[in-house]
């Protein structure tokens, strides 16, 4: 299994400001993923990160707006950029291990 | 392109009843297939994790089925309890190699006491 966590739980932004958003896991892992859970919607990915490469984007997201670091194997940081109340949402990170993916508890993002 | 739907949307039954959610995919060609119970305002939680060369899986009250070949899954909940409230969400990883998930909608359960 997979333990992960993420920083901040939760915030409220003003619009035109920018977040970075924390995922730390208990292990080693080739990739992680950022998703997003807009109210009342399921999720979608917005970016694979891969360890020592750029991240992969989804269609409908840009590396501008979404920002990925990925400085090592336990870690990485999402960063919501220029912000707009259309980025609320909560945002979360998750890893695979042996099939199963694990999440993380979640960001709950407030722009207003 | 792979599109995942769950129904019901809501399904609210009283304490004790055996229930099933359902979850269709489009697109059979799957590596697997994982149910999730998400709780308000947290993340999501690992239920039962099925391949796609198994028909089924079981974890104490809950049992997931899968049907490639008809693109469907359910999820069976015996003797429901109040804790079981919650929104379940049917995932399906779409080919080998690329561990990105498609999510259905989702199906918020309440169970009354």
């Amino acid at each position: 299994s997979a333990v992960i966590s993420q920083k901040p739980s939760r915030d409220i932004c003003q619009r035109g400001t920018s977040l970075t958003i924390q995922c730390q896991v208990d292990s080693q892992v080739t990739m992680m993923f950022w998703y997003r859970q807009q109210p009342g919607q399921s999720l979608t990915l917005i970016a694979t990160a891969n360890q020592g490469s750029e991240a992969t984007y989804e269609s409908g997201f840009v590396i501008d707006k979404f920002p990925i670091s990925r400085p090592n194997l336990t870690f990485s940081t999402l960063t919501v950029s220029n912000m707009s109340p259309e980025d609320s949402s909560i945002y979360l990170c998750s890893v695979g291990v042996q099939e199963t993916q694990y999440f993380g508890p979640g960001t709950r993002l407030l722009v207003l | 392109k792979q599109e995942v739907t769950q129904i019901p949307a809501a399904l609210s039954v009283p304490e004790g009843e055996n229930l099933v959610l359902n979850c269709s995919f489009t697109d059979s060609a799957i590596y697997n297939l994982q149910w999730f119970r998400q709780d308000p305002g947290k993340g999501l939680t690992s239920l039962l994790l099925i391949q796609s060369s198994q028909r089924e899986q079981t974890s104490g009250r809950l049992n997931a089925s899968l049907d490639k070949s008809s693109g469907r899954s359910t999820l069976y909940i015996a003797a429901s309890q109040p804790g079981d409230s919650a929104t379940y969400l049917c995932a399906v990883r779409p080919i080998q190699g690329a561990q990105k998930l498609v999510f259905g909608q989702g199906t918020r359960l309440t169970i009354n006491p």
